[in-house]
């Protein structure tokens, strides 16, 4: 079946730091990925969509210059929380969709949990 | 915009079945998902089905559909303490750059 692989499962760094997250559809071809937050015991937010060669569509009230994304390819997007300060720290969470129709489900990573001491 | 309600609690004992509702507002949903979320991992794709079907089983799990009602439910038989996670109900648009809507949840505990 179709997985997508998030890399790294767990960060935790210093305030100020960027982190890279990286997430990977090993098994198809994913035009679209979507990244979503996750605060404990919350439903997903989503942050943002991503399509293979364009710029990435963002929700309101999510910023850009402080989530960089990427996707660059049809099998990886990445995320960068630039800067990150403790307020960043969440759990962040890729999926992907194969083809460009909504009939191919999303198949999500296992996630990343950011903490920023 | 688009809302899927679900319950957020339900609890049952090792062996019953276990059900879990929601409803959703947006009625070009062209699919509907089921997704588990065990503590600390990602989602997990259940299930899924078409708009279009009433019904769709597999294995333990049984999905059904009632378009007209806009309410889904999910049926677990002979539910284990495995069982026991986070469930999400969602629903599509009907286009590939539309983000899946999901509702906030429903925890099963699972009792031995």
């Amino acid at each position: 079946g179709a997985v997508v692989s998030q890399h790294p499962s767990r960060v935790i760094c210093k305030s100020g730091t960027s982190v890279k997250i990286e997430c990977r559809s090993l098994d198809f071809q994913a035009t679209t990925m979507f990244w979503y937050r996750q605060f404990p015991k919350k439903s997903l937010m989503l942050m943002a969509t991503s399509n293979e060669g364009s710029k990435a569509t963002y929700e309101q009230g999510v910023e850009k210059d402080k989530f960089l994304i990427n996707h660059a390819s049809l099998t990886l997007s990445t995320l960068t929380v630039t800067s990150a300060h403790p307020e960043d720290s969440s759990f962040y969470i890729c999926s992907a969709r194969a083809g460009g129709s909504s009939n191919q489900p999303q198949h999500f990573g296992d996630g990343t949990r950011l903490s920023i001491l | 915009g688009e809302d899927v309600e679900q319950s957020l609690f339900l609890s049952v004992r090792e062996g019953d079945s276990s059900v879990i509702n929601c409803t959703y507002t947006d009625s070009s949903s062209t699919y509907l998902y089921w997704y588990k979320q065990e503590p600390g991992a990602g989602l997990q794709l259940l299930t899924y089905i078409f708009s279009n079907m009433d019904m769709k089983q597999d294995q333990r799990l049984t999905v059904l559909l009632n378009k007209k009602d806009k309410h889904l439910s999910l049926r677990i038989a002979d539910t284990q303490t495995g069982d026991s996670a986070i469930y999400f109900c969602a629903e599509s648009g009907n286009s590939g750059n539309t983000p899946l809507v999901f509702g906030k949840g429903t925890r099963l505990s699972v009792i031995a």
